[in-house]
């Protein structure tokens, strides 16, 4: 079984500042991991994900997520955050063999301050 | 355009009714799925199907059902048995294994009253 434990419930933070929402994981098999975006009152969007090699993913608005095997962990990062980067993130994996289902961790909040 | 579409976006019942939300994705993918969402508790699974015809249950299935007739279509049940059905429920579809990105409806809030 897996499980998915993402560290901070709530983020605020400043237009522009650097912000890492932590995200880790347990599993006794090898998984696939993603990032999830909701914006209010709308379905999930995928945001990145790793399946193998660089263990450095990026998106296209600048996010990115680091794969630690040693430590199970698969935070997520941008250097310089937006108003309309405010949003509900999930984290979440699926096991690479066996039955092709997310397990998704509770998400975190992050509010952008001007 | 392709997607998933689910209807209605919002729905009202009355406790002890049974209802039935539409899931409908014209992206010819294999695999469906129900999650459920409660504030502070992540996206739960409800029920997957892998193929037509061939469904399993997901982690809190207890007072829902679902049926996989056509590929396009994995309509969800949430019965008078559920004993807290007032959520936000998302539906969602891969091509089918290996890491292949699994895809959002836009949800429906079922509210309960």
């Amino acid at each position: 079984a897996q499980s998915v434990t993402q560290l901070d419930s709530q983020v605020p933070v400043f237009e522009e500042a650097p912000v890492e929402l932590r995200c880790n994981y347990s599993s006794s098999v090898s998984v696939y991991l993603f990032w999830y975006v909701q914006y209010p009152n709308q379905g999930l969007q995928l945001l990145l994900k790793y399946l193998s090699g660089s263990t450095l993913v990026e998106s296209i608005n600048g996010f990115e997520a680091e794969f630690n095997k040693s430590q199970t962990s698969f935070h997520l990062r941008k250097p310089s955050v937006h108003i309309s980067d405010t949003a509900e993130y999930f984290c979440a994996v699926r096991p690479i063999q066996g039955a092709q289902k997310l397990v998704f961790g509770q998400g975190t909040r992050l509010t952008i301050n001007p | 355009d392709g997607g998933i579409t689910q209807s209605p976006k919002y729905l009202f019942r009355k406790e002890g009714q049974n209802v039935t939300l539409s899931c409908e994705q014209n992206l010819n993918h294999d695999a469906m799925y129900w999650y459920r969402q409660d504030p502070g508790q992540g996206l739960r699974l409800i029920y997957y199907s892998q193929i037509v015809n061939d469904f399993q249950k997901g982690d809190i299935a207890e007072g829902y059902s679902v049926s996989r007739e056509k590929k396009e279509s994995f309509p969800l049940t949430v019965t008078s048995a559920q004993k807290n059905p007032t959520a936000f429920y998302l539906c969602a579809s891969s091509i089918g294994t290996h890491g292949n990105t699994i895809y959002f409806g836009e949800g429906s809030w079922l509210t309960v009253v």
